[in-house]
């Protein structure tokens, strides 16, 4: 069990915005940044938000990050078919002194 | 362009003991931190190890402490895990990762994976 808590399912149209959440504490987000992967079905995960709401070279617009409190959101607006993939949050802990991923969503472009 | 090949996954026993390598090219590998980042059949993302040359630090997850060591070779830009007394939990994806900031845990260039089952 993670100290960072994803919805294990999210989805949407082509077209549509959503949001995926990341809840945590104020050992982890509360105190640290968050970081956004994206893995595609049978790939290896890729960084698409670091540092809360930074995207790496390469990322489209239509995603973005941001941070509240002890909570992350990943937005993706404009979703297409090839945004299907599992989505995973990331940050330090500072109580465990360590890493952790959230446990992942996984979202379904209808 | 970051390249991170992971070598050395197998079939292995429980209890015995196996050695993941990884070539890293295309950035200054003495410049970066690295890791290993597991993810067992249909799960989530786990850390497992991590080593930063400017910190002078190596992390390890509390489920391999004792039983893994991460190694490097800054001459042949390569990373290693050896892992020992293995067992069914450790059945995973094992991907070979750079973290550009190891404060804030910021994964930013993946392997493509190594696959490790263990099963008698």
């Amino acid at each position: 069990q993670s100290v960072l808590t994803q919805p294990p399912s999210a989805s949407g149209t082509p077209g549509q915005r959503v949001t995926i959440s990341c809840s945590g504490s104020t050992s982890n987000i509360g105190s640290s940044a968050v970081n956004w992967y994206q893995q595609l079905p049978g790939s290896a995960p890729k960084l698409l938000i670091y540092r809360s709401s930074q995207r790496p070279s390469g990322v489209p617009d239509r995603f973005s990050g941001s941070k509240s409190g002890t909570s992350a959101s990943l937005a993706i607006s404009g979703l297409q078919s090839e945004d299907e993939a599992d989505y995973y949050c990331g940050a330090r802990d500072d109580s465990l002194n360590a890493p952790v991923f959230g446990g992942g969503t996984k979202l379904t472009v209808l | 362009q970051v390249r991170l090949v992971e070598s050395g996954g197998a079939l292995v026993k429980p209890g015995e003991s196996l050695r993941l390598s990884c070539a890293a090219s295309g950035f200054t590998f003495s410049n970066y931190h690295m890791a290993w980042i597991r993810q067992a059949p249909g799960k989530g993302l786990e850390w497992v190890s991590y080593v930063s040359l400017s910190y002078n630090t190596v992390y390890y997850a509390d489920s391999v402490k004792d039983r893994f060591t991460i190694s490097w070779d800054n001459a042949k830009t390569s990373l290693h895990l050896q892992m020992t007394r293995l067992t069914g939990e450790d059945t995973a994806v094992y991907y070979c990762a750079t973290v550009m900031d190891v404060v804030a845990t910021v994964v930013d260039w993946w392997g493509q994976g190594t696959l490790v089952a263990v099963s008698s």
